[in-house]
Order: C-alpha cells, then sequence, then structure tokens
C-alpha cells in the first residue's frame, strides 16, 4: 500500500524559505502515470495545489506562486521536495503531498503544518 | 489561475439527496474530463471520492454520482447519512497542464 509522508520544520521565519520533503514508501516514485504533488491548505481555508513533479524532473507550477516555488525528486532515496521561498504570513497551511495518478490525487499524506511567524 | 467557483455551504435531511455545482471556464472543466471530487473531514487528508468526471474508485459507496455540463460539474449524494459530513472540493486539470481546486463545500446533514 503506497504511503506519503511529509517531514521538515513547523515554523519559518518570514522572508526565508520553506522546504519539506515528501517520503514515497510501499511503491516507486519512478513509476510511469504517476506525477508527485504538493497541495497546501491555510487553516480553516481551501485547498490550493502548488504544483507536481514527474520522476524526469519535468515541473509544473501554480501561476500564482511559480516565482517562489521549486520543486525537486530524489528517485534515489524515492523522495520529492518542496522550496517555497520569501515566506510571509499567508504561507502558514498545512501541507500535503500526495500522488497525482491519471490526473487525479489518490494518494495523501498525512499534511504537515507549517506556520510563518517570526 | 481563479479557484473553480462551488457553493460554501448545502444541506439536506438523511436519505435525501444533495447536489454541488462547481463551476469553471473553457480551459479547465471545459477542457477536460478530468474532473475530480474529494471529501474531507475534519481533521483528516483529503479522499478522492470521484475521478475523471463520474469514476468512482474502488470502495467509494454508489451513493455518490457525478456529471459535467459545459464549463459546470456536479456531484450528487444520495440517500444522505450522517458520515457524509464533510467538505467536498472538485478539482480539474487545465490547459496549462495545471490542477485547480474548488473553493469548497461544507455538506451538513440535518
Amino acid at each position: 500500500q503506497l504511503h506519503l509522508q511529509e517531514s521538515g520544520p513547523g515554523l519559518v521565519k518570514p522572508s526565508e524559505t520553506l522546504s519539506l520533503t515528501c517520503t514515497v514508501s510501499g511503491g516507486s516514485i519512478s513509476s510511469d502515470n504517476q506525477y508527485w504533488g504538493w497541495i497546501r491548505q491555510p487553516p480553516g481555508k481551501g485547498l490550493e495545489w502548488i504544483g507536481n513533479i514527474y520522476y524526469t524532473g519535468s515541473t509544473y507550477y501554480n501561476p500564482t506562486l511559480k516565482s517562489r516555488v521549486t520543486i525537486s525528486v530524489d528517485t534515489s532515496r524515492n523522495q520529492f521536495s518542496l522550496e517555497l521561498r520569501s515566506v510571509t504570513a499567508p504561507d502558514t497551511a498545512l501541507y500535503y503531498c500526495a500522488r497525482a495518478y491519471l490526473r487525479r490525487f489518490d494518494r495523501w499524506g498525512q499534511g504537515t503544518l507549517v506556520t510563518v511567524s517570526s | 489561475q481563479s479557484a473553480l467557483t462551488q457553493p460554501a455551504s448545502v444541506s439536506g435531511s438523511p436519505g435525501q439527496s444533495i447536489t454541488i455545482s462547481c463551476t469553471g471556464t473553457s480551459s479547465d472543466i471545459g477542457a477536460f474530463d478530468s474532473v475530480s471530487w474529494y471529501q474531507q473531514h475534519p481533521d483528516k487528508a483529503p479522499k478522492v471520492m470521484i475521478y475523471d468526471v463520474s469514476h468512482r474508485p474502488s470502495g467509494v459507496s454508489n451513493r455518490f454520482s457525478a456529471s459535467k455540463s459545459g464549463n459546470t460539474a456536479s456531484l450528487t449524494i444520495s440517500g444522505l447519512q450522517a458520515e457524509d459530513e464533510a467538505d467536498y472540493y472538485c478539482s480539474s486539470y487545465t490547459t496549462s497542464s495545471t490542477h485547480v481546486f474548488g473553493t469548497g463545500t461544507k455538506v451538513t446533514v440535518l
């Protein structure tokens, strides 16, 4: 059974970089037709897609975040990562990693709360 | 990109049917049959309930059905049960090879 687990700091200072990693277990991150994505949810608000990556390194980003986001993949560790630069308070959210299989997010991590505060 | 538009809340009594709409544009919902619906209970990760407009994953109750017409998708929950009380989000693939979520709908079982 595929399992995804987010990890990273729960507190980031304003103007710094938010960095999270998603570890995939129970399956290979390099399998065909699987993209790997990041989605966030500010407290009490809705879901926002951040971006996806394919195991080859091809990336797709939300246009509103594109200038601040980098998603990378490490196939040797079965992990993919998120960097969000120059964070401010509105970036405070529950960050989920998920598998996008044939354009639907069918496996999700449990989410990790990241708070932006000094 | 703008979020897909959903009603903020929908309610119904046990046993009734409710429908949630999701309105997008010709660049997302209207462009592909790649609409999915997610159920999210409090403090839980979202769960896919419908994919490719109207397909249910294994294990999802057949009380959940969905369709699409033009730039609007709809999710119907029949025989409403207490366990259906949750937030529901639609999502669509777009012509820019991105994904966009809906604004979310809180379903209340009266």
